[in-house]
């Protein structure tokens, strides 16, 4: 009953580097969001995938990518990572684009940035 | 464009008395609003969510919401709160046919004995 999955859980880097943080999901849903999540910020979208094969920037896209793997897997890099990168990122999946279904979260992966 | 507005950064009570935790939203067509709990270092879990069917929703935990149109208003609340309540809560809102979600910045839930 894993749900969505993210790893790693932490993650320490220095500016320049560059990462790529998992997601992976076990109920068979077809849409994927990635989040960042900041001190008083709320959650705000980087990137989406509406269904497998596709993929749209959310509302804080610059300095990520994101690749659609397949139906299960919804990865998140970062080319030239920055300080301003430093946030806990969160991995979601719904069940289609559009419908009633609320998105289910994994439990983040902590990244900071020095 | 929709947004949510959390009119409170943190709410204080002690345990058994009661919660509320308020939210306003804006959106241009029919949507659904959530409310969801972050404990610390975890993810977010639903706690309840209205999608135009009744407008008293029930949620787990004995937490339930109300929305009112009139007032775009979706607050929060809970008959009596429990230290396990103590947590960040969000109210999220999706514009109807869309799957993005606009999140509030949260509200610190503190409940002291």
């Amino acid at each position: 009953n894993a749900g969505v999955t993210q790893t790693p859980k932490f993650q320490v880097l220095k500016t320049g580097q560059s990462m790529t943080l998992q997601c992976a999901q076990d109920m068979n849903h077809n849409s994927m969001y990635w989040y960042r999540q900041d001190p008083g910020m709320g959650l705000r979208l980087i990137y989406y995938s509406a269904s497998e094969g596709t993929t749209d920037k959310g509302e804080v896209p610059n300095g990520y990518n994101v690749s659609r793997l397949n139906k299960r897997e919804f990865s998140l890099r970062l080319e030239s990572a920055a300080p301003s990168q430093t946030s806990v990122y969160f991995c979601a999946s719904s069940e289609a684009w559009g419908s009633n279904q609320p998105q289910h979260f994994g439990d983040g992966t902590r990244l900071s940035i020095l | 464009a929709q947004s949510v507005t959390q009119l409170d950064s943190h709410v204080s009570v002690s345990e058994g008395t009661p919660v509320l935790l308020r939210c306003n939203y804006s959106s241009s067509y029919s949507p659904s609003l959530f409310w969801y709990v972050q404990h610390p270092n975890k993810g977010l879990q639903l706690l309840l969510k209205y999608t135009s069917a009744a407008t008293l929703v029930k949620g787990i935990n004995g937490f339930e919401a109300e929305f009112k149109k009139s007032e775009t208003s979706f607050h929060l609340t809970k008959p009596s709160a429990h230290m396990s309540d103590a947590a960040e809560y969000f109210c999220v809102v999706r514009e109807s046919g869309y799957s993005t979600l606009t999140f509030g910045k949260g509200t610190m839930l503190l409940v002291s004995p």
